[in-house]
C-alpha cells in the first residue's frame, strides 16, 4: 500500500519563505506530485518530479530524494493568495495517484 | 478549451437510493479517477479507469460502482446511499503514464440524509 505524511498546518507572514515536507512510503513509485487547493475549490496541479534533484517554476519549487522517500515544495515570496492546502501525491507507473491529506498554508499580513 | 465537468455541482439525497454522479472529459484522456474527500482529509481513490470498458477499484470502493463505455465519461453509482458517503466527490483525468499531471472537475458536494 502506500502511505504519505506531511504537516496539517503550516503558518508564514507575506514575503516570506516556506517549506511543506512529505515522505511516503510506497511501491511501485514513479513520481511525486504537488497540488494546490483553496477552499471551495477543486486541486490544481503544481510540479512533479520523477528524478531526485529540485524543479523549479516561478515562485513555486519541488525538490525529490528517492532514496530517502523525501520530498518537499518551496513556496517563495509569499502572497495572501497562496493561503490554500497543499497535497503531495505518489504517482506509480500507471498513472495513479495515492494523495497525502494535505498541509493548511495560512500567509499572514 | 478542452475541459473536465462534473455534475450536479451539489445533491442531496435520501438514504437508500441509487445516486449517479456524471464526469464529462473532452481532454481525449486514457485515464479516468474518482476520489472523495471528507472535511480536513485528502482525496481517497475510489475508482479508476485507464481506457474503454476497463475499470478498477481504489481504496475506498465499496458502495460505489463505475463504467466506461466511452473514452469522455465515467458515471460513479452509488448502489444505496449511506450517510457516510456524504462527502465532496472529484473527479480527475489525466493522458496516461509519464509526467502527466491530472485535470479535475469541480467537484460534487453529496449530502445523504
Amino acid at each position: 500500500g502506500q502511505s504519505l505524511e506531511q504537516p496539517s498546518e503550516v503558518t508564514a507572514v507575506e514575503g516570506a519563505i516556506v517549506q511543506i515536507n512529505c515522505t511516503y512510503q510506497t511501491s511501485g513509485f514513479y513520481g511525486l506530485s504537488w497540488y494546490q487547493q483553496h477552499d471551495g475549490g477543486a486541486p490544481t496541479f503544481l510540479s512533479y518530479n520523477a528524478l531526485d534533484g529540485l524543479e523549479e517554476t516561478g515562485r513555486f519549487s519541488s525538490f525529490l530524494s528517492r532514496s530517502d522517500s523525501y520530498g518537499y515544495l518551496l513556496l517563495q515570496e509569499l502572497q495572501m493568495k497562496d493561503s490554500a492546502s497543499y497535497f503531495c501525491a505518489v504517482r506509480d507507473s500507471a498513472g495513479k495517484s495515492t494523495f497525502g491529506d494535505g498541509t493548511t498554508l495560512t500567509v499572514k499580513p | 478549451d478542452a475541459e473536465i465537468t462534473q455534475s450536479p455541482r451539489h445533491k442531496i439525497t435520501e438514504t437508500g437510493r441509487q445516486v449517479t454522479l456524471a464526469c464529462h472529459q473532452t481532454w481525449n484522456h486514457n485515464n479516468m479517477f474518482w476520489y472523495r474527500q471528507d472535511l480536513g482529509h485528502g482525496l481517497r481513490l475510489i475508482h479508476y479507469s485507464y481506457g474503454v470498458q476497463d475499470t478498477n477499484k481504489g481504496e475506498v470502493s465499496d458502495g460505489y460502482s463505475v463504467s466506461r463505455s466511452n473514452t469522455e465519461d465515467l458515471p460513479l453509482t452509488l448502489e444505496s446511499a449511506a450517510s457516510s458517503q456524504t462527502s465532496v466527490y472529484f473527479c480527475a483525468s489525466s493522458e496516461g503514464t509519464g509526467n502527466t499531471e491530472a485535470f479535475f472537475g469541480q467537484g460534487t458536494r453529496l449530502t445523504v440524509v
